[in-house]
């Protein structure tokens, strides 16, 4: 168990919807990262998050949006659904030092939505 | 800019045996980090070895050691005595001083027949 706690598990619904993902970070994290996995597209950064602030943007789309609480869980927001945003996405978080290169990030079981 | 190549897109070892995963990276920084993750059916990304662009030592995890030749740029992932529960697939990442993300290879399928 790494820690990272995603939901829901899985998600489907239809084209031109909106969800929110859910993710709680390991105790003591304070860095969230967003990734995205596709069969064609592989592994995909998103976005970053560092005790509340944005701090890197990755391949989000527009239609995409996250946030980071003060009680450091994070949504992703994903709007305007269409059927090539069907993926898994893994939350994952990491330790106290932002951009230190030896912190591992540990990854939530993920949300495998389905747009229909 | 940081780049994974992971050339295996699938492998098939019989149980018990060693069997070697490849990963070259490229970089011009000096300080960057090396990381191997598991991926089961199920899902879930697991993480098992991590190595320092400055560790003199290859890292070892149990049965996982990271073979890293800095000069060749790579990190290549050792599994030995292989089990049944080691089918899945495995990415190699990297990620750099000061940069916040871990970029991926695209993956090798590794299958332990028995």
């Amino acid at each position: 168990d790494s820690g990272v706690t995603q939901t829901p598990k899985h998600l489907i619904t239809a084209t031109g919807q909106r969800v929110t993902l859910r993710c709680s970070p390991r105790s003591g994290d304070l860095s969230v990262y967003w990734y995205q996995q596709s069969l064609d597209q592989g592994l995909q950064f998103l976005i970053q998050y560092y005790n509340g602030e944005e701090r890197a943007k990755g391949n989000i789309l527009e239609r995409f949006s996250a946030q980071q609480f003060p009680d450091l869980h994070s949504e992703l927001n994903l709007s305007s659904l269409e059927l090539g945003d069907s993926a898994l996405y893994f939350c994952a978080s990491s330790g106290r030092t932002v951009g230190s290169y030896n912190s591992p990030l540990h990854f939530g079981n993920g949300t495998r939505l389905t747009v229909t | 800019a940081q780049k994974i190549t992971q050339t295996q897109p699938g492998m098939f070892v019989q149980e018990k045996e060693a069997v070697t995963l490849d990963c070259t990276y490229d970089t011009s920084d000096p300080s960057y980090g090396l990381f191997w993750y598991k991926q089961p059916s199920s899902g879930e990304m697991i993480f098992l070895i991590y190595q320092g662009s400055y560790d003199q030592q290859n890292a070892t995890e149990g049965r996982y050691s990271l073979n890293f030749q800095k000069a060749r740029k790579s990190a290549n992932l050792v599994i030995s005595a292989s089990q049944l529960g080691d089918s899945a697939m495995y990415f190699c990442a990297m990620r750099r001083q000061g940069a916040q993300k871990l970029v991926f290879g695209q993956g090798t399928r590794l299958t332990i027949n028995p």
